[in-house]
């Protein structure tokens, strides 16, 4: 059972542009939802996170948009780059266990 | 400050043998977490452990095993290795156990053969 759902598989975005990937979860209990960014040979990197408390949280040119009666929350980067281009993963985790539930990974290609 | 640390970064191994991989934490981290990552996959929780005590364990066999030294240190023992273990294994250290912040370290590619 995958408990947290990643789509797109693969994004190919022209430099500048905005890249979108979405992410759904199914339990409720889970109340942290991070990004990491991870490229090829490298260990994953935290990027940004959120609390189901707020709607959305920007860092620079990354924001996560977070909608907890659909159970869904989305990575946006703005001005993407070349740099950007790395595999990206979605995760959620319950609070006070710090274990975290992967999704499958989306891997952008910033095209220059 | 030095980051999480794995070695070695690559293995290679036949089945049937066993491998230990080693992690250290990031400096005032206590709690250690080990993830397995298949090519093209997301990583899998496959244990956590503060305080030298397995803490919390995912759904992984009991050849995978591990242990946490005084040092907050730790190792992934992995007995009777199947083609199917040949993946990146990564650890993952917290400042405490109920941090949700986890970083990562660059991980262990062990190949089965």
């Amino acid at each position: 059972q995958q408990q947290v759902k990643q789509s797109p598989q693969s994004l190919i975005v022209q430099k500048g542009g905005i890249s979108i990937i979405n992410c759904a979860y199914e339990n409720t209990a889970f109340d942290y939802f991070p990004w990491y960014q991870q490229f090829p040979g490298k260990g994953p990197a935290l990027l940004i996170a959120i609390r189901p408390d707020v709607s959305e949280k920007k860092e620079g040119r990354f924001t996560i948009s977070f909608n907890k009666s659909a159970k869904q929350f989305s990575l946006h980067i703005m001005d993407s780059q070349p740099g950007d281009s790395a595999t990206y993963f979605c995760a959620a985790s319950r609070g006070g266990y710090s274990t975290l539930t992967f999704g499958k990974g989306t891997m952008l290609l910033v095209s220059p | 400050d030095a980051g999480v640390t794995q070695s070695p970064t690559h293995l290679i191994k036949t089945r049937g043998q066993q491998v230990t991989l080693r992690c250290s934490p990031k400096s005032g981290h206590d709690t250690v977490s080990w993830y397995q990552q298949a090519l093209g996959q997301g990583p899998q929780f496959i244990f956590q452990y503060y305080e030298e005590e397995e803490r919390q364990r995912g759904n992984f066999p009991d050849r995978f095993s591990g242990h946490q030294f005084p040092n907050y240190s730790s190792e992934l023992n992995v007995n009777a290795l199947l083609l199917g273990d040949s993946a990146l294994y990564l650890c993952a250290s917290s400042p405490a156990p109920s941090t949700d912040t986890q970083y990562f370290g660059p991980g262990t590619r062990l190949t089965v053969l």
